[in-house]
């Protein structure tokens, strides 16, 4: 199982939006709605920002929002605050297996 | 309140055997299931393979088919993460994640065991 493709890098200014893009297959992505993200501070466990392609758990701002159209999930973070710098990783049910991405660096400016 | 807490840090010499735990709490830990997740320092996360809580049966990614073990001792809550025969790329902060809960995102993470393998 390959693990999916996100861009290394991303940033945007303070109150700009940023999205993050995660690419896989049809046996991943695009195969199920289980795509997940995770945010992760340096030297910290990551943690879940959205499950099933769209939804926030309890306690996740709304500037954090996320879809999926065929084999590409996206993030987005809007309202860019200095918080949200961190790691990014998405996450993808792959039918018994689970894959992830190669996580994206995002920065505010 | 819910959590995973993971045992502490480890320094082990090449060749040697290491064994992390996973106590949860704050939850029927039969449950859910757990999985465990792999990053190498400076890298991205890997996933490893996950156990089933009711039944003991482990599955393990492609990567992690030798010298790695899942194991529960269910009368204390505990997942166990075991690595035989260590090598230096074994170097890696790892972590248990609840899983089942919504939707297969994992939504409560351990702190993360630092394994060093080195001579």
């Amino acid at each position: 199982q390959s693990a999916l493709t996100q861009p290394p890098s991303a940033s945007g200014s303070p109150g700009q939006s940023v999205t993050i893009s995660c690419t896989g297959t049809s046996s991943d992505v695009g195969g199920y709605n289980y795509v997940s993200w995770y945010q992760q501070h340096p030297g910290k466990a990551p943690k879940l920002m959205i499950y099933e392609v769209s939804k926030r758990p309890s306690g996740v701002p709304d500037r954090f929002s996320a879809s999926k159209s065929g084999n590409t999930a996206s993030l987005t973070v809007s309202g860019l605050r200095a918080e949200d710098e961190a790691d990014y990783y998405c996450s993808s049910y792959a039918g018994s297996n689970k894959v992830f991405g190669g996580g994206t660096k995002l920065t505010v400016l | 309140q819910v959590q995973l807490v993971q045992s502490g840090s480890e320094l082990k010499k090449p060749g040697a055997s290491v064994k992390v735990s996973c106590k949860a709490s704050g939850y029927t830990f039969t449950n859910y299931a757990m999985d465990w997740v792999r990053q190498a320092p400076g890298q991205g996360l890997e996933w490893m393979g996950w156990i089933n809580t009711n039944t003991g049966n482990p599955t393990y990614a492609q990567g992690f088919t030798g010298g790695f073990v899942f194991s529960l001792d269910t009368s204390v809550n505990t997942a166990y993460l075991q690595i035989s025969s260590l090598k230096a790329e074994d170097t890696a902060v790892y972590y248990c994640a609840r899983d089942g809960a919504i939707g297969y995102a994992f939504d409560i993470w351990g702190q993360g065991t630092m394994v060093t393998v080195s001579s």
